[in-house]
């Protein structure tokens, strides 16, 4: 089956730092989505990426498509307390229900 | 607009008794999906419905885990009997899909704690 690998698994930043998470599939995917989920919360969605190589930005975030829709990432720039949480991504190929990478922590410092 | 909503939002029990988790997806939504969240396994996809229908209930973890749908708008997951090992928080989330579920963004419930002594 589908595979969804997310590193790292932790990352700890100090604020004002920026902060990157891949994500890779073991297939090429139709799209892929972000979540966040705050600690003690549920996870939110963020965005969807569909495009080979799309960017898309929201504020501090940055989320990339990999050309060969296999890859994707996350960029948080001049990370702040508020950005504390898991973020996961989310890859649908086609024939499955999205399936969830284990998610990357990060722990800003103030 | 009101979200996901599920109860109880926490459930302590002793091993052995009956564990019922429910659901009200989102008003529209035709998708709804039951995960199961832990440290070491993640977020898993325990069983999803289409027009209330069971669709894959595959990553039911074994004959002790049921799930219903009876109609749009309430869904539950029993646990029958419950053991230590299937404590966990316990998410529902919803969507639209039509023929593309992927490709639409799920919305999720403040899920169960569950914990079994």
């Amino acid at each position: 089956g589908q595979q969804v690998m997310q590193i790292p698994q932790y990352q700890h930043v100090q604020e004002g730092e920026d902060f990157t998470t891949y994500c890779n599939s073991s297939t090429t995917l139709s799209n892929i989505q972000w979540y966040k989920q705050r600690p003690g919360g549920h996870p939110v969605f963020l965005i969807q990426l569909v495009k080979s190589g799309e960017v898309k930005k929201q504020k501090r975030l940055t989320f990339q498509f990999g050309e060969a829709k296999k890859n994707s990432s996350l960029h948080i720039t001049a990370t702040q307390t508020t950005d504390v949480g898991t973020y996961f991504c989310a890859c649908f190929s086609g024939n499955t229900p999205l399936v969830f990478g284990k998610g990357t922590r990060l722990s800003v410092i103030a | 607009d009101a979200g996901v909503i599920q109860s109880p939002r926490h459930e302590v029990t002793e091993m052995g008794q009956e564990v019922t988790l429910r659901c009200k997806p989102i008003s529209g939504h035709d998708y709804l999906f039951w995960y199961r969240q832990t440290m070491m396994r993640g977020l898993e996809l325990l069983i999803y419905f289409n027009n209330n229908v069971p669709i894959d209930d595959s990553g039911m973890p074994e004959d002790r885990f049921s799930a219903k749908m009876p109609n749009a708008s309430f869904s539950t997951l029993k646990i029958q009997p419950s053991e230590p090992r299937d404590s966990a928080v316990y998410f529902c989330a919803s969507s639209f899909g039509g023929a593309r579920m992927g490709n639409q963004p799920q919305h999720f419930g403040d899920g169960t704690r569950l914990s079994i002594l």
